[in-house]
């Protein structure tokens, strides 16, 4: 079946540091990838996507890359700020007959600190 | 205003009770979805329907019922309510066009069965 693994949290961070949670997946086939972020109080964001190798998914300063050959998609951003303090998931969604599924890692807590 | 929305927000409820939550959205998606989030499991999928007529059981339903009224609501009931089913619940839509993999959130339920 399909699987998410992602680094587990917390991870406390200085502001201005830079910040990479690692992603990895199990998936028949050539799902597509995504960060979904959760501010503290709300629901869960898309912060990017990837929909097929070597594209490089970004927002907000945020990147990822999908690698195929690594299975992997980790999430950077050069330059941390304390708003950026959430829940960050990484999912995957597969193609064809079960593209309705999102399947997610457990979520690394992020605490940006002044 | 939110283009998914959740009521309530926040609920209270002792063992046995029946409880619904409810979801609504104006994006227009005609798939809608229910899950519970878990402190260290990430997100579950509860119930899932593309539409009025197709609803399908996710990997978690059991406990579970859900009812679709319209295209924009969706709900979900808990029969006889249990500890266990102490979580954070959040609707998603998506649409079925080329972003179908993308599923857009509400703000999520809290529950706390006693």
């Amino acid at each position: 079946g399909n699987s998410v693994t992602q680094m587990e949290g917390p991870v406390t961070l200085s502001e201005e540091a830079f910040l990479t949670i690692n992603c990895t997946y199990t998936a028949t086939g050539y799902p597509s990838l995504f960060w979904y972020v959760q501010y503290p109080g709300e629901g869960l964001q898309l912060l990017l996507k990837a929909t097929k190798a070597d594209d490089k998914g970004s927002n907000k300063g945020f990147e990822a890359t999908y690698r195929k050959e690594t299975t992997s998609f980790h999430l950077e951003k050069g330059s941390v700020q304390v708003s950026d303090s959430a829940v960050y998931f990484c999912a995957l969604n597969a193609r064809g007959g079960s593209n309705y599924k999102l399947t997610f890692g457990k979520g690394t807590l992020l605490t940006v600190n002044p | 205003d939110a283009d998914v929305t959740q009521t309530p927000r926040n609920r209270i409820t002792k063992t046995g009770k029946r409880i619904m939550l409810e979801c609504s959205q104006t994006k227009g998606h005609d798939r809608m979805y229910w899950y519970r989030q878990d402190p260290g499991l990430g997100l579950r999928l509860i119930y899932y329907s593309f539409d009025v007529k197709d609803i399908n059981k996710g990997e978690i339903s059991d406990g579970y019922s859900v009812s679709r009224q319209a295209q924009a609501k969706f709900s979900l009931s808990l029969e006889s309510a249990i500890p266990n089913q102490t979580a954070l619940y959040f609707c998603a839509t998506s649409d079925l066009g080329q972003n179908t993999d993308t599923q857009y959130f509400g703000p999520g339920t809290r529950l706390t069965v006693l």
